[in-house]
Order: structure tokens, then C-alpha cells, then sequence
């Protein structure tokens, strides 16, 4: 895990507002994947981003998610009006490249997200 | 849609060398098996990683038959510290999507 950096680690936010996830990929990776994974349940694909670019979300919710990778600057992961059902860890992971044969995924510890 | 299947529970004994078999029946020509680890409330970690026959190295060793359809997380001699829940990656050219199976929860025993 060393080296995928995600903060905030722990998140609380009412119903209704906004949450913010970021995630510094490791040193050298352009692509990053976003995780969700509900209590006592395994990780859920959200979405793949290369650098300004969004590659795959077809596994984000279409309403009230977004995701960007900018050229400069963390991935964020957005969340509008958030209900309690949103409440789950949100992992991000990095690679050089999925495609490249042999190529290694890394994760981050996770941001826990709360909606009270 | 192309997925990972694997156990979702196993019980073992501490000492014991444990098997977990992850199948993946539509894996394609380039993909690698990656196998991870996560306890609670921490990111998944990676454990090992191949492409076929055999690899190992100092904490697992990793079984892919000639048809690559499944493979086999071995871990010897395991311990208490090894409860963990234990996922195998594929990554399917069908799409970018990387898919996770369920993920085998692993119990130790004393």
C-alpha cells in the first residue's frame, strides 16, 4: 500500500451535503480506480481515470457521483447530497498501466465515509 | 460479464498450510492473476502475482494450471495473523473494468 495516498482517512458529513475523497496515485502512475466497499461486503469497481480522463465509470452511480484526475493534482471523488446509504470505505488504487503485461495495482488505506 | 469466483469462507488452524482456489474461466490471453490481502479497515494489500505454472515468494505460493481458468493462493503454515479476507484480481481485456471477486474470508484458529 505504500505510496497511494488517500485523505481524508475518516469523513463525516450530514445528509445532504457534499464529500470530497482525494488520492495521490504512487509516484509515476497515470491511471487510477476508485473502490467502493459496503460493511462486510467486497470491493465494487467505481470508476477508472487516466490523467483528464475518465476511461471507465460504468460502474459509478449516475446520479450525484463524479470523478476527475487532472493534470495536476489528486484524483477527487465527489459525492452531492449525500444519504446514508453512501456510507462505506472508498479505496483508490494506481497503476502504470492495466494493460501492460505483468502490470501491479496498488491500493490506498481508504477513506471511511460517514452520513449521519 | 467476466468475474472471479472464490470460496467465501474458509476455517483453518494455525500451523496448517491453506489452499484458496479463485476460478476465472473467461481470463484472456494477456491477463495476470493478482492475489491481495485486507483486514478491516485497511486497503487491500498485494500478496503475489502470475501467469501460469507456479510462482512463489516469501509469504505465498501461487498454483495457475495450463488452462489458466483458475489458480490457487497457497499459504504455508499459517497463523493468527493471517484472518484475513483474501481477494483474487484478474484484469479482463473484455473491458477496463477491474473485476474483484467476493473474496475468501479466511479464519485462523489457535
Amino acid at each position: 500500500n505504500a505510496g497511494v495516498m488517500q485523505n481524508p482517512r475518516h469523513l463525516v458529513r450530514r445528509r445532504g451535503q457534499e464529500a470530497r475523497l482525494r488520492c495521490s496515485p504512487m509516484k509515476g502512475h497515470s491511471h487510477v480506480y476508485w473502490y467502493r466497499q459496503l460493511p462486510e461486503e467486497g470491493l465494487k469497481f467505481m470508476v477508472y481515470l487516466q490523467k483528464e480522463n475518465i476511461i471507465d465509470e460504468s460502474g459509478m452511480p449516475k446520479e450525484r457521483f463524479s470523478a476527475e484526475f487532472p493534470k495536476e493534482g489528486p484524483s477527487i471523488l465527489r459525492i452531492q447530497q449525500v444519504v446514508r446509504g453512501d456510507s462505506a470505505a472508498y479505496f483508490c488504487a494506481s497503476s502504470l498501466s492495466p494493460r501492460d503485461p505483468g502490470n501491479t495495482i496498488y491500493f490506498g488505506e481508504g477513506s471511511w465515509l460517514t452520513v449521519v | 460479464l467476466a468475474k472471479t469466483t472464490q470460496p467465501i469462507s474458509m476455517d483453518s488452524y494455525e500451523g496448517q498450510e491453506v489452499n484458496i482456489t479463485c476460478s476465472h474461466n473467461n481470463i484472456a490471453t494477456n491477463d495476470y492473476i493478482t492475489w491481495y490481502q485486507q483486514f478491516p479497515s485497511q486497503g487491500p494489500r498485494f500478496i503475489i502475482q502470475g501467469y501460469k505454472t507456479k510462482v512463489t515468494n516469501e509469504v505465498a505460493s501461487l498454483f495457475i494450471p495450463a488452462d489458466r481458468k483458475s489458480s490457487t493462493l497457497s499459504l504455508p503454515r499459517v497463523s493468527l495473523s493471517d484472518t484475513a479476507v483474501y481477494y483474487c484480481l484478474v484484469v479482463f481485456n473484455a473491458g477496463n473494468m477491474l473485476t474483484f471477486g467476493g473474496g475468501t474470508r479466511l479464519m485462523v484458529k489457535p
